[in-house]
C-alpha cells in the first residue's frame, strides 16, 4: 500500500498564476479530504468528498479555490489566481467506507509558496 | 470561528517527565476526539482517540482525558522521550469530518 500520494511536494509560483495540487487516495477509500495547514489556524478543512461527490465545501476560502474528484483514484485542488496569502502546506487525506477513526490517512503534503 | 482550540503553540519538557497538551472545544455535538502527531515534512498520523461518552483512554505512555462539562481534553505522555518531539494536533469528529486545532509543538530535551 503506497499510502495517500500527493504531488508536487513543493510548488513555488508567482502571484496571479494558476496552481494545481494533486492527490491519489488509498485504493478502496471512499472519502477524500483537503486540508490546509497554517500557523494561525492549524489544519483547516477546505472540502471533502464522499464517493467522488463534494459533501462539504464550506471551508473553501473563496471562489479562487476549486476542487474536483473525477474518479475514485484522483482529486485536484486548483487555485486561480494564486495570491501570497495562499502560501501554506496543503494535505490530502482519505478514509475507508467504515468511517473508522483510525482510517484517516494523510499524504505528505504539498508546500505551496506564492511570491 | 475556531471550534477546536489549542492555545499553547509550543511546550518544552525534560526527558522522563510528563508532557501535558491541552485542547478546548466549543461544539457539544462532537462524538469523538482524537490526537494526531506530525513530524516535519510528513502528514499527521493517528495517535489516540476517546469517545465523548468516556472520560479517559490509555494506550501505553499516552493517556487522553476528556472533561465534557469544561469542553476540555488533554493528552498526557509519561514518560516523555526525545522521539516524542513533534507537533500534536487535537481533532474532533462531527459527522464525516475531522476538525483540527492549531497544533502544539512539543520539544522533549535529553
Amino acid at each position: 500500500d503506497a499510502g495517500v500520494i500527493q504531488s508536487p511536494r513543493h510548488e513555488v509560483t508567482e502571484m496571479g498564476q494558476e496552481v494545481t495540487l494533486r492527490c491519489k487516495p488509498i485504493s478502496g477509500h471512499n472519502s477524500l479530504f483537503w486540508y490546509r495547514q497554517t500557523m494561525m489556524r492549524g489544519l483547516e478543512l477546505l472540502i471533502y468528498f464522499n464517493n467522488n461527490v463534494p459533501i462539504d465545501d464550506s471551508g473553501m476560502p473563496e471562489d479562487r479555490f476549486s476542487a474536483k474528484m473525477p474518479n475514485a483514484s484522483f482529486s485536484t485542488l486548483k487555485i486561480q489566481p494564486s495570491e501570497p496569502r495562499d502560501s501554506a502546506v496543503y494535505f490530502c487525506a482519505s478514509t475507508p467506507p467504515a468511517r473508522s477513526l483510525y482510517g484517516y490517512t494523510f499524504g505528505s503534503g504539498t508546500r505551496l509558496t506564492v511570491v | 470561528d475556531q471550534q477546536v482550540k489549542q492555545n499553547s503553540p509550543s511546550l518544552s519538557v525534560q526527558e522522563g517527565r510528563i508532557s501535558i497538551l491541552n485542547c478546548d472545544y466549543t461544539n457539544s455535538m462532537f462524538d469523538y476526539f482524537l490526537w494526531y502527531k506530525k513530524y516535519p515534512a510528513e502528514g499527521p498520523t493517528f495517535l489516540i482517540s476517546i469517545s465523548s461518552i468516556k472520560d479517559k483512554n490509555e494506550d501505553g505512555r499516552f493517556t487522553v482525558f476528556l472533561n465534557k462539562s469544561a469542553k476540555h481534553l488533554s493528552l498526557h505522555i509519561v514518560p516523555s522521550q526525545p522521539g516524542d518531539s513533534a507537533v500534536y494536533f487535537c481533532a474532533a469528529r462531527q459527522g464525516g469530518k475531522l476538525i483540527f486545532g492549531q497544533g502544539t509543538e512539543l520539544s522533549v530535551k535529553p
